[in-house]
């Protein structure tokens, strides 16, 4: 079945710092891919859509100049986490589409210090 | 506007038990809707969906659902519940015109033993 590798799985930095989130698709062409947020026992809060070749398209409320989406081919999608602090400690989980349906990484948990 | 409700916070059974875990959804057009597992600190795992065609869907690990167009419900069913699968589970739906997802809350189901 379809595969989504997102690494790393976790990461701890220091204030002010930035980190990269990549999610790639391994046996298939994403159209779309999605980034989104989970807070502990809570529900996936969708940051921003992404297509290959195009500026990602952000929800309201989640400040592109932060987490920055880049969609560089049709298997790999990174989100950058700029200036971290940390409130942006949280999961982070990336989604990649085709024709056939959704196929969800495995998460990254970002822990800001 | 497209949104998923998932009413029960928690489900609790005992093992070897029926399992059921409710969603409700609203959508303009027609639904495709799904249902996904979260373990602890692990991305999504797909369960099953509905498409189109027979409104009892199977899934993955004994799984099933129903879809209810009248009721605008997609009931997560188990026959036998076992301790594994003690989980988070969402619920989600997208309108045919849309590819986003929308999410439930998230029902966390604990199976004892």
């Amino acid at each position: 079945g379809a595969v989504v590798s997102q690494h790393p799985s976790w990461v701890i930095c220091k204030s002010g710092t930035s980190v990269k989130i990549e999610c790639r698709s391994l046996d298939f062409q994403a159209t779309t891919m999605f980034w989104y947020r989970q807070f502990p026992k809570q529900s996936l809060m969708l940051m921003a859509t992404s297509n290959e070749g195009s500026k990602a398209t952000y929800e309201q409320g989640v400040e592109k100049d932060k987490f920055l989406i880049n969609h560089a081919s049709l298997t790999l999608s990174t989100l950058t986490v700029t200036s971290a602090h940390p409130e942006d400690s949280s999961f982070y989980i990336c989604s990649a589409t085709d024709i056939y349906g959704y196929t969800f990484g495995s998460g990254t948990r970002l822990t800001v210090v | 506007a497209q949104s998923v409700a998932q009413p029960e916070d928690q489900v609790n059974v005992a093992e070897g038990n029926p399992l059921t875990v409710k969603c409700t959804y609203s959508v303009s057009g027609n639904p495709y809707l799904f249902w996904y597992v979260q373990y602890p600190n692990r991305g999504l795992q797909f369960l099953l969906k509905y498409i189109t065609g027979d409104n009892l869907v199977k899934g993955s690990y004994g799984f099933e659902a129903e879809f209810n167009k009248s009721q605008t419900s997609f009931h997560l069913k188990k026959p036998s519940a076992l301790v594994s699968d003690s989980a988070l589970y969402f619920c989600a739906v997208r309108d045919i015109s849309d590819y986003k997802l929308s999410f439930g809350a998230g029902t966390t189901v604990t199976v004892r033993a």
